[in-house]
C-alpha cells in the first residue's frame, strides 16, 4: 500500500520554463513533507520542506504548495536549468514516525 | 560541518555472506536512520536509532539489524545475504527534532553475487 505516490516517472522541460512535479498521499497523519533531488551514485539531497500548518513555502527557485484538503503536493522549479536534471523524491512524516518516500520523478531539462 | 559519511562506498558479496556498513551522522545529529533503495521499490526505511536504541522500525526481515554508538555512528549489518539485497543503502541524520530534516550520505552499493 503506497501511502506517497508520484504518478508520473519522468518528465521533460525546456530549459527556461516551469517544472511541476506532483505528489499524492494517502495518509491525512502526515504533517510534514519534503522534496529531495537525487543524482546517480548520490544520496538524496534535501531541496525544500513544508509544515502542514501552511500551503506554500519558497526558495529560491523553488516552492513547494500543499493542498491538504486535496492530499496533494506540488514542487515548482522556476526557471528550469539543464542541472535540475535528476530524480526528485516527494516525502512524507508524521509526528514519531519515519520518512516514507514516492518512487521518484526524473526531470530532464533541455537546453 | 561536514556531512553524513558512510562506508565502504561499494561491496560485493556473495549469498550466505553477511555484511556491516558504517554510518558517521553530521555532527550533534543524534538520531540515524537507514534506507534501502532498488529500482524496483524506490527508497524504503530500514530502521531508526536514537540515543543508541532503535526508535522505528521498518517492514524488513530480522536478517537486518543495526544499533548505533555512543558517538551516534551507526552500523547495519544484514546476514545470509541474499540475492535481492542488492542496493544502495542510505544513512540519513537528523538532530531528532520535530519536524527535522533528514540529510543523507552518499550511500553503499551492495552487490550480492
Amino acid at each position: 500500500d503506497q501511502q506517497v505516490k508520484q504518478n508520473s516517472p519522468s518528465l521533460s522541460v525546456q530549459e527556461g520554463r516551469i517544472s511541476i512535479l506532483n505528489c499524492d498521499y494517502t495518509n491525512s497523519m502526515f504533517d510534514y513533507f519534503l522534496w529531495y533531488k537525487k543524482y546517480p551514485a548520490e544520496g538524496p539531497t534535501f531541496l525544500i520542506s513544508i509544515s502542514s500548518i501552511k500551503d506554500k513555502n519558497e526558495d529560491g527557485r523553488f516552492t513547494v504548495f500543499l493542498n491538504k484538503s486535496a492530499k496533494h503536493l506540488s514542487l515548482h522549479i522556476v526557471p528550469s536549468q539543464p542541472g535540475d536534471s535528476a530524480v526528485y523524491f516527494c516525502a512524507a512524516l508524521r509526528s514519531q514516525g519515519n520518512l516514507i518516500f514516492g518512487k521518484g520523478t526524473k526531470l530532464s531539462v533541455k537546453p | 560541518k561536514a556531512g553524513v559519511t558512510q562506508t565502504p562506498r561499494y561491496l560485493i558479496k556473495t549469498r550466505g555472506q553477511q555484511v556491516t556498513l558504517s554510518c558517521s551522522p553530521i555532527s550533534g545529529h543524534r538520531s540515524v536512520s537507514w534506507y534501502q533503495q532498488t529500482p524496483g521499490q524506490g527508497l524504503q526505511f530500514l530502521f531508526e536509532y536514537f540515543s543508541e536504541t532503535q526508535r522505528n522500525k521498518g517492514n524488513f526481515p530480522g536478517r537486518f539489524s543495526g544499533r548505533q554508538f555512543s558517538n551516534s555512528r551507526s552500523e547495519m549489518n544484514v546476514s545470509t545475504l541474499e540475492l535481492g539485497d542488492s542496493a544502495l543503502y542510505l544513512c540519513a541524520s537528523s538532530s531528532a527534532g520535530y519536524q527535522e530534516t533528514q540529510y543523507f550520505g552518499p550511500g553503499t552499493r551492495l552487490l550480492v553475487l
